[in-house]
Formats: C-alpha cells, structure tokens, sequence
C-alpha cells in the first residue's frame, strides 16, 4: 500500500530563517507525483509546489524548493527567508500516474510556526 | 473566475440526524474529489468522479456515506445517521482532467455532530 509520512509535528522557524519540511513516501510504483500543500487557518488548501518522479531535478518555487530523493523516497520542503504569512500547515502529497487511480494520498501534517 | 465552493461552511447537526454537503467545482473540470480531515489530521480520500466514469468510492467509510455528481457539475455528500465520529471538515476538489495533477480546493464545510 501507498503511505505519505511526515514525522515532524511540528516546526519552528525565525523570521527570515531557512526550514525544512520531512516527508517520506512508500510506493512500488515508478512514475508519479508529489506535492507539498499549504493550509493557513482559513482551511484553504494551496498548492506550493509539485515535482513528477520521473524529473532529476528538484523543484523550485521562488522561496520554496524541494530536495527529492527517489531512491530514498523522501520529498523535503525547503522554505527560505522565512515569512509570518508562512506559519500553517503544510502537507505533503502522493498520487500516481500510471496504476490507473487518480487518488492523492496525503500525509499527517506538519505545523509550521515563524517567530517574530 | 470562480472556485471551488462549498456550502454550508458550517453545519451542526444531532447525532442520528441526516446532512447533506454540496460543492460547486470550477467550471469545465472535470475530476472531482471528496477528502475529509479530522481535527489535527491529514486529509482521508473519501471519493472520485471522472466524467460519465464509474466514481471511485473505495475510501468512504460506511454505508452511511454517499455521494452524487450531476454530469461534470455541482456535487453533494450525504451522511446518513450521523455519528460523533463523522465530526470533521470536509473538503471539496476539482481538476481540470484525469490527467490533471493539479487540484483546486474549495473552503472546506466544518461538520459538528453533538
């Protein structure tokens, strides 16, 4: 079965500061998609940024970028220059692309918090 | 234009009670999707529509739930004789096309059974 793992709770990060966000994945499947999403307080789900497995190299989003590694199947999310409108939850994300399902698997969350 | 949407954003209910959930998605996607999301949990796949597909409902917990689309338009999630543990916010999402990667949420509705 598919799992999406993120064993950090919870984080904190200073103003300004760099973070970085855990995610781990089991799958035995060879292609597909991983997210990170962002939930602020206002439940909105947004997408941050999204890499497909058959990529080497990692995604980029202004601020945010990711450190994949598929051998190891772990997603991290970096945030640099950290923001306050940073601070929610983020989740991280798995779907398929080949296996004929089109159901995201999510994992638990992490709650970012940006010190002042 | 417009999101996705989903109405009520709050509905309290007695236990035993039924509720009906809608949602509205973007218009023209055609993938919709249904997630709930515990307090301080993830979010749990609940179910699928794909055009005039066959929905996938393998992540719905009960007989309790169910849920309908009309064509490639508004959806509702009905939960029969609610339970405590349904208490959770239930959040809507649509994509473009089954190949689509991309989901756009709509603002969740906060279901509380007492």
């Amino acid at each position: 079965a598919q799992t999406v793992t993120q064993s950090q709770p919870e984080m904190s990060v200073q103003e300004a500061e760099t973070v970085t966000l855990s995610c781990t994945y089991d799958t035995s499947e060879s292609d597909y998609y991983l997210f990170w999403y962002k939930q602020p307080p206002s439940r909105q789900m947004i997408l941050v940024i999204r890499q497909e497995a058959y990529k080497q190299q990692n995604a980029t989003e202004n601020r945010f970028s990711v450190n994949f590694q598929k051998a190891a199947k772990s997603f991290s999310l970096k945030i640099s220059d950290s923001q306050l409108g940073d601070a929610a939850m983020y989740f991280c994300a798995y779907r398929p692309t080949t296996s004929g399902t089109y159901k995201y698997i999510f994992g638990t969350g992490t709650r970012l918090k940006v010190l002042a | 234009g417009a999101g996705v949407s989903q109405s009520p954003s709050n509905k309290v209910t007695e236990k035993g009670k039924d509720v009906e959930l809608r949602c509205d998605p973007i218009s023209g996607h055609t993938a919709l999707y249904w997630y709930r999301q515990r307090l301080g949990q993830g979010l749990e796949f609940l179910i699928y529509f794909q055009g005039n597909s066959a929905p996938d409902k393998s992540g719905l917990p009960s007989d309790r739930f169910s849920a309908e689309r009309t064509g490639e338009s508004v959806s509702t999630l009905t939960i029969q004789r609610t339970q405590q543990e349904d208490s959770a916010v239930y959040l809507c999402a649509s994509s473009l096309a089954r190949n689509s990667y991309e989901q756009y949420f709509g603002p969740g509705t906060r279901l509380t059974v007492t």
